[in-house]
């Protein structure tokens, strides 16, 4: 079965760096796009940023460009979300999620999420 | 960005009601809506695609209906466990963007 599991989260100090995984298995991982979606404490949904089925191309919210770097490894079946220069407002849990297709659509699987929490 | 407004914020209904939530896209967004529904510390679940497509495995009292700026969404009949908030999101354009979200309670 498809699953999903998120890793590196915690606390961090504005303005520090963090990088956060998700491991894949169940299913093809190079076929698929992938991303990362967040939801700040108490608030809903927000999708951050996704990339292609084979790393080709990458998408951003306005809210993290620049700042973070989405990126796959499809030899490990691994996701990956580094982030710099984190601020506060980047508190949330952080889920990855998979796109039903290669380009940028829904989400049809979720990991559990993983906490991050910025603060000084 | 494509803005989409969820409404109502919050409901409460008994079981066995029927209940409709609906998301509007701020522009034309064809069919490319989809609903999803998060329980309280759990992640999102895919409910419904491309606006009214039953994703596998759910139970056929939830629907979708709608095209181009006007969705909804139902649940038929009221189960204790569909105790959760939905959410709205579209695809037609990136940035992907959800819906505030609709927490559904029981009377």
């Amino acid at each position: 079965q498809v699953q999903l599991v998120e890793s590196g989260g915690g606390v961090v100090q504005p303005g520090r760096s963090l990088r956060l995984s998700c491991a894949a298995s169940g299913f093809t991982f190079s076929s698929y796009g992938m991303h990362w979606v967040r939801q700040a404490p108490g608030k809903g949904l927000e999708w951050v940023t996704g990339i292609w089925f084979d790393g080709s191309n990458e998408y951003y919210a306005d809210s993290v460009k620049g700042r973070f770097t989405i990126s796959r490894d499809n030899s490990k079946n691994t996701l990956y979300l580094q982030m710099n220069s984190l601020r506060a407002e980047d508190t949330a849990v952080y889920f990855c999620a998979r796109d039903r297709f290669t380009v940028p659509s829904f989400f049809d699987y979720w990991g559990q999420g993983t906490l991050v929490t910025v603060s000084a | 960005d494509i803005q989409m407004t969820q409404s109502p914020s919050s409901l409460s209904a008994s079981v066995g009601d029927s209940v409709t939530i609906t998301c509007q896209a701020s522009q034309d967004i064809d069919k490319f809506l989809n609903w999803y529904q998060q329980k309280a510390g759990k992640a999102p679940k895919l409910l419904i695609y491309d606006a009214s497509n039953l994703e596998t495995a759910v139970p056929s009292r939830f629907s979708g209906s709608g095209s181009g700026r006007d969705f909804s969404f139902t649940i038929s009949s009221l189960q204790p466990e569909d105790i959760a908030t939905y959410y709205c999101q579209q695809y037609d354009n990136v940035p992907l963007t959800f819906g505030g979200g609709t927490k559904v309670e029981l009377k």
